[in-house]
């Protein structure tokens, strides 16, 4: 069964540094979404694509995120000048319709 | 704005025993989804309910939608060891881009 894949698996990073999450949808998938989850807490929504575009971003999601989606296979989360309260899992998903499926996350660790 | 509320958040039960979990939210949707959770790993959706009366079944788990009362349930029957792991309920927002808004998570300890 298809699925969508996160790399890396777990991010060590200072804080201030950026970092690049990666993600490879589900090939015929249309709908694109990066969520986290501070650890112990729920899933948070961060933002969707579609169309080579953002279609919604929560608060969360502001000037220091940007997703890109570089050459029709790829979607990537970027974090400028990263912050302690970044640390999180953070997952990406696709859909074509209902449900979105999750990849296995990525442990992003801000020291 | 959405909000989606699960109780109870936390749950210790014995095996052979039923329980159910319960996911409220706040304004009108139609499609409302579970998903399971295990330490330190992904989201696995176990049942989409896209209709008011929508009843779906795997195995020890049922799931139903009330949509007049804004309320999903999630029953268990006859817990086993291996239904241990975070219930999560989450509910599609209609307007604008799909996105998901989940609950706080249901943490499920079945005892032997």
């Amino acid at each position: 069964e298809p699925e969508v894949t996160q790399t890396p698996s777990h991010q060590v990073t200072q804080m201030g540094q950026e970092v690049i999450l990666r993600c490879v949808p589900i090939s015929n998938h249309l709908y694109f979404y990066w969520y986290r989850q501070i650890l112990g807490q729920k899933v948070e929504f961060l933002v969707s694509f579609y169309n080579n575009e953002i279609s919604e971003k929560s608060e969360i999601f502001d000037d220091q995120f940007s997703v890109e989606r570089p050459d029709g296979s790829n979607f990537t989360l970027k974090i400028r000048s990263t912050k302690l309260e970044d640390s999180a899992m953070y997952f990406c998903a696709s859909g074509m319709s209902q449900p979105q499926h999750f990849g296995d996350g990525t442990r992003l660790s801000i020291l | 704005e959405l909000k989606v509320e699960q109780n109870p958040l936390f749950l210790s039960m014995q095996e052979g025993k039923n329980y159910t979990i319960y996911c409220n939210y706040s304004t009108t949707s139609d499609r409302l989804y579970w998903y399971r959770q295990d330490p330190g790993k992904s989201l696995e959706s176990l049942f989409v309910l896209l209709s008011n009366g929508a009843v779906k079944q795997e195995g020890r788990l049922m799931a139903s939608l009330d949509t007049k009362a804004r309320l999903s349930t999630l029953h268990i029957t006859a817990a086993v060891h291996d239904l241990s792991a975070t219930y999560f309920c989450a509910v599609d927002v209609i307007q604008g881009a799909q996105k998901l808004v989940f609950g706080q998570g249901t943490r499920l300890t079945i005892n032997p």
